[in-house]
């Protein structure tokens, strides 16, 4: 299995800050990396697949970027309803797997 | 808009098998694409558990493969889950979700809200 780490765990931030989460895998798996927002009570939800392609609806504040073991996801300026965990994924091979996650706080 | 919507029981006795299933709105299964099943236990990250194409083909996480099998009811647009030998280590949120693998990245691009399965006799 590929496994999958996330930089920070936590992380405390206020509206308006700048933010990157860290995605690292275990192996190289060229674009195949997808992150999502997590919330209680909501359907999670897609945020960047193929590592920078901005999911339809998707807020341009949100961005992706990196290739083969290492990805970030970016968010430019926080919104108060940004506030929640987000996971990366890999499905570059069987069995998909997702990162430990990222807690985002409100300072 | 694609919808999703997961439904079973949310209490299961341990040893017994779990059957959920997700109905599927303003897309046929028929279609194409793959339809997966995710869990997160409480506290914890997703588990990816498996997935089934429109066609019948699946694919199962290898950690879990003995104990699930997934099917698809094209007339119902509807795809299942059903777990066997259930113990408190399943006690999660499960959610189903289209896998666009084959098409795009493997992303799940739309997922249902999840069904909370607890494990106690």
């Amino acid at each position: 299995d590929i496994q999958m780490t996330q930089s920070p765990s936590s992380l405390s931030a206020s509206v308006g800050d700048r933010v990157t989460i860290t995605c690292r895998a275990g192996q190289t798996m060229t674009h195949y990396l997808n992150w999502y927002q997590l919330k209680p009570g909501s359907a999670p939800k897609l945020l960047i697949y193929g590592a920078s392609n901005l999911q339809s609806g998707v807020p341009s504040r949100f961005s992706g970027s990196g290739s083969g073991t290492e990805f970030t996801l970016t968010i430019s300026s926080l919104q108060p309803e940004d506030f929640a965990t987000y996971y990366c994924q890999h499905s570059y091979s069987n069995p998909y797997i997702f990162g430990p996650g990222t807690k985002l706080e409100i300072k | 808009q694609v919808q999703l919507q997961e439904s079973g029981p949310g209490l299961v006795k341990p040893s017994e098998t779990l059957s959920l299933t997700c109905s599927v709105s303003g897309y046929s299964i028929s279609s194409g694409h793959y339809w997966g099943w995710i869990r997160q236990p409480p506290g914890k990250g997703l588990e990816w558990i498996g997935r089934i194409y429109h066609s019948g083909r699946t694919d199962y996480n290898p950690s879990l493969k003995s104990r699930v099998t997934i099917s698809v009811d094209t007339s119902k647009n509807q795809f299942s889950l059903k777990l066997s030998s259930m113990t408190a280590a399943d006690t999660a949120m499960y959610y189903c979700a289209r896998d666009l693998a084959g098409d795009s990245y493997g992303q799940f691009d739309f997922w249902g809200r999840g069904t909370l399965v607890t494990v106690s006799s």
